[in-house]
């Protein structure tokens, strides 16, 4: 079956610019995650939508970040007036519901440069 | 794909080897541990999980052993294979939807 999708795979943007990155999770899946890796770094946490429940944004590092789930699948995630160091792969991940006993799916991410 | 992290702790086996990846976890209050497998321009995937209840869970060619006193977590993967070459990543969790992931370590397998 399909698996969590992200796109663009690669976005190149100029120092101030606004993007765009789109994830659509599998099907069915209620939970969603998003999630920063920088080069030599782990995962660092962003966003979590669980069905129809407010986002959990702790882990967004600026208000410049924002973040949006429509209909309970598609997500959005928005940096504006973007900066060099935003430059990183950017994962999205879905799972059937919240909480650790469900496995995380993962997108292959979006990596992004800002320049 | 591109990698994923250039200054990652690097781990270089022989084929046929056994290899074994550490991670140490910062959460005396974690619970649940999970290690990741990432290779080149692709997202993470599971490979096998354990509970702090336990102290070694097996799966198919890979032992994951839990050391709550000295918060360690090892990945045992026995008879390395070319395919295994990938970042590895460990991650915890205290319960609830938050998950911290270390930094990870590269494998390199050699023919």
């Amino acid at each position: 079956g399909a698996g969590v999708s992200q796109s663009p795979s690669n976005k190149v943007t100029e120092k101030g610019k606004d993007v765009e990155l789109r994830c659509d999770p599998i099907s069915g899946h209620t939970a969603l995650y998003w999630y920063r890796q920088s080069l030599g770094q782990g995962l660092e946490f962003l966003i979590y939508f669980q069905g129809n429940s407010a986002p959990d944004k702790s882990g967004l590092p600026s208000d410049r970040f924002s973040a949006e789930r429509t209909g309970g699948s598609v997500s959005t995630l928005t940096i504006q007036r973007t900066q060099q160091e935003d430059s990183a792969v950017y994962l999205c991940a879905s799972s059937l519901g919240p909480g650790m006993q469900y496995e995380q799916y993962f997108g292959p991410g979006t990596r992004l440069t800002v320049t | 794909g591109e990698s994923v992290g250039l200054h990652l702790p690097t781990l270089s086996v022989q084929e046929g080897d056994n290899s074994i990846i550490n991670c140490a976890y910062s959460n005396s209050a974690s619970d649940y541990f999970i290690w990741y497998k990432q290779e080149s321009g692709k997202g993470p995937q599971f490979i096998i999980d354990i509970r702090s209840n336990m102290d070694k869970r097996q799966g198919q060619r890979v032992t994951v052993l839990l050391n709550k006193t000295v918060k360690h977590l090892s990945l045992q993967i026995a008879a390395t294979q070319p395919g295994d070459s990938a970042v590895y990543f460990c991650a915890e969790n205290t319960g609830g939807f938050k998950t911290i992931f270390g930094a990870g370590t590269r494998l390199f397998v050699k023919a």
